[in-house]
């Protein structure tokens, strides 16, 4: 069973633009998490969905936003990039959204210059 | 809210040394207790899990049990590898307050085995 995929894998933007990740749960899985991971900060929740709607939110700005598609797979966008949003950001999916056993992603990290 | 304290590494051992790394935690609920691990460069693994008071959880010749009267969830391991060199985060999310999925991890500690 393929595990969950991230892309992409490395990106590097420059202050100001615009961002969107891309999140591929397991197959069967419908709830998927994001968290973001930085040496000041560790790992910070930032967001979940399930059924396609946002379920749980994290204390991030209004710049970060999410979606999830009906076939569960999720993207999460960062509007107008700061030089503090360089991290890795893990994508993490389980069953159900009050299942919380949790497989994480391989991460994106996003460089912004 | 809710909070993980674990200790500041790095934790830096020979082989086939004994392992703790402490872990405590704050929580209103009922929380469900993990510890992951993360090799270079990779994402979260799930190492164990336990999730009521007294439960112990183990893989891979690792432990950990849930300390209701402490607030704990230490990490054990009788004898590492040098494989064994990563982060080990703990972690909790509380079931009850419906935030399953929301995961509050402490800070990590790194691990590195020595020959």
């Amino acid at each position: 069973k393929a595990g969950v995929t991230q892309t992409p894998r490395y990106l590097i933007k420059t202050r100001g633009q615009q961002v969107t990740l891309s999140c591929s749960p397991i197959s069967g899985h419908r709830s998927v998490s994001w968290y973001q991971q930085t040496p000041g900060q560790g790992l910070q929740f930032l967001f979940e969905y399930f059924s396609e709607t946002q379920r749980n939110k994290g204390n991030f700005p209004g710049r970060f936003s999410g979606r999830q598609f009906s076939n569960s797979r999720s993207e999460m966008n960062v509007s107008t990039l700061e030089l503090g949003d360089s991290a890795l950001y893990l994508c993490a999916s389980s069953l159900a959204s009050d299942y919380n056993e949790q497989f994480f992603g391989p991460g994106t990290r996003l460089t912004v210059l | 809210g809710d909070s993980v304290t674990q200790m500041e590494g790095p934790v830096t051992l020979s082989e086939e040394a004994f392992l703790t790394i402490n872990c405590t935690y704050t929580a209103t609920g009922y929380p469900s207790l993990f510890w992951y691990v993360q090799y270079p460069g990779e994402g979260l693994q799930l190492l164990l899990k336990a999730t009521k008071a007294d439960d112990k959880g183990s893989n891979k010749g690792f432990e950990a049990t849930y300390r209701k009267e402490t607030t704990s969830f230490h990490l054990e391991k009788g004898s590492v590898q040098v494989s064994d060199s990563a982060v080990y985060f703990c972690a909790l999310s509380d079931r009850r307050a419906g935030t399953a999925s929301k995961l509050t991890f402490g800070t990590g500690t790194r691990l590195q085995v020595t020959l």
